[in-house]
């Protein structure tokens, strides 16, 4: 059964760094491309970034409003995903997810179950 | 950016009723559109990708059609458990844009 599990979510202040991380079971993590969306709260979903999988190097492909401040890595030895986020800012407030990419027609399939991420002084 | 569309944003029927959703892209993205259904403290739902084709474990009530600009995403006899927030998104090019919701509420 495919799981993904978020975590690493929680409050930091404006300017602050928080590493996501989404734990991945039930597949082969190093077949996939991996994706971050994110939901501010009461608002609807923004595609954060992708990390493609290991025949295509890994490369990744980020939205404009996170570019240069976050980072999305992988470890697949340890079938994880990551979301390294750096100067945080409030409207970075949301509930991020992974996703998982069927890479023969490039759609999601699965989804986390989201972890908080609230931004604050 | 490629914007997503959804009309209408929110929609009121009844247990029994058949409803459609629309959503327009504001330039072609082929056949590259998913829609994914989300309840209130949920993740989303992936349910239908490359415009119509079903997810696997999605019931055939939800069917999708379009291409190019224009797709619609219909749920026939409703039950409570569809009434959720629907979402259209194009993964045809960087970067993947999502519309902006429809909340399909119970009448």
């Amino acid at each position: 059964e495919v799981q993904l599990v978020e975590s690493g979510g929680g409050l930091v202040q404006p300017g602050g760094s928080l590493r996501l991380s989404c734990a991945a079971s039930g597949f082969t993590l190093s077949d996939h491309y991996m994706d971050w969306v994110r939901q501010a709260p009461g608002k609807g979903l923004e595609w954060v970034g992708r990390t493609r999988d290991r025949v295509n190097s890994y490369t990744t492909q980020y939205a404009a409003s996170v570019k240069g401040r976050f980072t999305i890595s992988r470890d697949d030895s340890k079938n994880s995903l990551f979301l390294q986020m750096n100067s945080l800012e409030t409207e970075d407030t949301a509930v991020y997810y992974c996703a998982r990419v069927v890479v023969t027609g490039y759609y999601f399939d699965y989804w986390g179950q989201g972890t908080l991420v609230t931004v604050s002084s | 950016d490629i914007q997503m569309t959804q009309s209408p944003s929110s929609l009121s029927a009844s247990v029994g009723d058949r409803v459609t959703i629309t959503c327009r892209a504001s330039q072609g993205v082929d056949n590259y559109l998913a829609w994914f259904q989300q309840k209130p403290g949920k993740a989303p739902k992936s349910l239908i990708y490359a415009a119509s084709n079903l997810q696997s474990g999605v019931p055939s009530k939800f069917s999708g059609s379009g291409s190019g600009t224009d797709f619609t995403l219909t749920i026939s006899s409703l039950q409570p458990e569809d009434f959720a927030t629907y979402y259209c998104q194009q993964y045809n090019t960087y970067p993947i844009t999502f519309g902006q919701g429809t909340r399909l509420e119970i009448k």
